[in-house]
């Protein structure tokens, strides 16, 4: 089974508003992302959970926190966002980083508007 | 100069046709070679992995990777509307330290009844 779920579909939120964007695998994959894409563009990394731990941060501001409770479970914490975060948010798992393992699979996405 | 290449389109065929996908690359370093396809407002999954030079087929898609030529190529034979979607092409070095997969364009392909 190669299916990475994501909660919420849609999500719509203000720019003061606290929200937060959930991500399951159980492939047994030890390595968690996030990306944000745009319409007519590629994926943009976020962030790369590897073992439960960040390990890279693609200068994302502050008002993203991810955290990955365990090695299933990955979230994006969100906090006073701007018009110009509305995006679809993408999580993607592969087995590990590094000599190809890093192939991922990525979930259907959540579409976040920010008004 | 972006390390990977790959042209937008749209691309328009008929259906039955075989279509032909590409990237180029400017990172010899780069090992592993991925295609996705991203229909619209989902997210992309996984087509085919190949890892270095080579062919690679599973039904109707071959993947081809010229390394020499940092090229790389993605085949769609009987091509059928349900296949009108964006692929992306996606490789990495295999670098433990990164895990990154570098993405390229995306081609919007539409294939008509």
């Amino acid at each position: 089974d190669t299916e990475v779920t994501q909660t919420p579909k849609h999500l719509v939120m203000g720019m003061t508003n606290k929200k937060s964007l959930k991500c399951e695998q159980h492939m047994g994959h030890r390595a968690m992302y996030w990306y944000k894409q745009k319409a007519k563009k590629p994926p943009e990394l976020m962030f790369v959970y590897s073992y439960e731990k960040l390990s890279i941060n693609e200068s994302v501001p502050s008002r993203f926190s991810p955290e990955c409770p365990n090695s299933s479970l990955l979230n994006l914490h969100l906090h006073a966002l701007q018009p110009e975060d509305s995006a679809l948010y993408l999580c993607a798992s592969s087995q590990d980083r590094g000599q190809g393992r890093e192939t991922q699979y990525f979930g259907p996405g959540t579409r976040l508007l920010v008004l | 100069q972006k390390e990977v290449e790959q042209d937008p389109g749209p691309l328009s065929v008929p259906e039955g046709a075989i279509v032909s996908l590409n990237c180029t690359y400017s990172n010899s370093a780069f090992q592993y070679f991925m295609w996705y396809r991203q229909y619209s407002r989902k997210g992309p999954e996984l087509l085919m992995y190949t890892y270095s030079s080579g062919n690679k087929e599973d039904g109707r898609f071959t993947a081809q990777v010229d390394k020499s030529s940092k090229y790389i190529s993605l085949f769609i034979r009987d091509s059928q509307p349900s296949d009108s979607a964006t692929y992306l092409c996606a490789m990495s070095n295999g670098s433990s330290n990164t895990g990154k997969l570098i993405f390229g364009q995306g081609t919007t392909l539409q294939v008509k009844p």
